[in-house]
């Protein structure tokens, strides 16, 4: 079964808003890695923050973890057209076994 | 320089043929992996190897075998191909397995795999 569920499964902002994704989760976690994927590309990892961790910044990214509820948010802060893309969160339950959920798709338009 | 690559990028191939899709990865990576995408974007993983040993072996049929000839190399060999194959495969590598950001993935451009 699905480890990971994002939350809005679509999401169509104006560029400079903020976009703001959920993930949810349901086992017992080593870390929540974000993952970026343009439109018939591979993957790009954004942001890893382990279980002990409650928050962590990478440029205009801002990744929160909450482990009592299970639950992980990625903000994109002044968002650019170039953005445009899906975004997973994926579990990481040990052996380096990511767990993904099924995706955000963000549109930003200029 | 590619760091992750795959070949083929796309591969056109009917019911019951048997093909092979090739991942290399020039990182000096220990760990490699392969997941399958489906139509509806979800990504499962596969198979992981880490220096050439398997770790991970998902609910996967047995016509999918994969091999890894060295640590920068792990290919999947399809066997008997079903309708249900056709799918995006992807290959990753990571520093190893050990956890936190050694377990940062590096993702191929992908296989689209289409079964007629």
């Amino acid at each position: 079964s699905q480890q990971g569920e994002e939350d809005p499964q679509a999401l169509s902002i104006q560029e400079g808003e903020n976009a703001t994704m959920n993930c949810s989760y349901k086992t017992s976690i080593n870390n929540l890695q974000w993952y970026r994927q343009n439109s018939g590309r591979g993957l790009v990892h954004l942001i890893l923050i382990r279980s002990n961790e409650r928050e962590k910044h990478s440029g205009r990214l801002r990744v929160t973890l909450d482990t009592s509820k299970k639950s992980s948010s990625l903000l994109i802060t002044a968002s650019r057209a170039a953005d445009t893309a899906s975004y997973f969160c994926a579990t990481d339950l040990g052996y380096g076994k990511l767990t993904f959920g099924q995706g955000t798709i963000l549109t930003v338009h200029p | 320089d590619t760091a992750v690559s795959q070949t083929p990028k796309y591969l056109v191939t009917q019911m019951g043929n048997d093909k092979s899709i090739k991942c290399e990865q020039n990182l000096g990576h220990d760990t490699m992996y392969w997941y399958k995408q489906d139509s509806k974007k979800f990504l499962k993983i596969m198979f992981s190897y880490n220096n050439k040993e398997l770790i991970i072996n998902e609910t996967v049929p047995n016509r999918f075998s994969p091999k890894s000839p060295d640590k920068a190399h792990l290919n999947l060999h399809i066997n008997s191909l079903e309708l249900g194959d056709s799918a995006v495969y992807f290959c990753a590598s990571s520093q190893d397995s050990s956890g936190g950001a050694r377990n940062e993935q590096f993702f191929g451009p992908g296989t689209r795999l289409t079964v007629l």
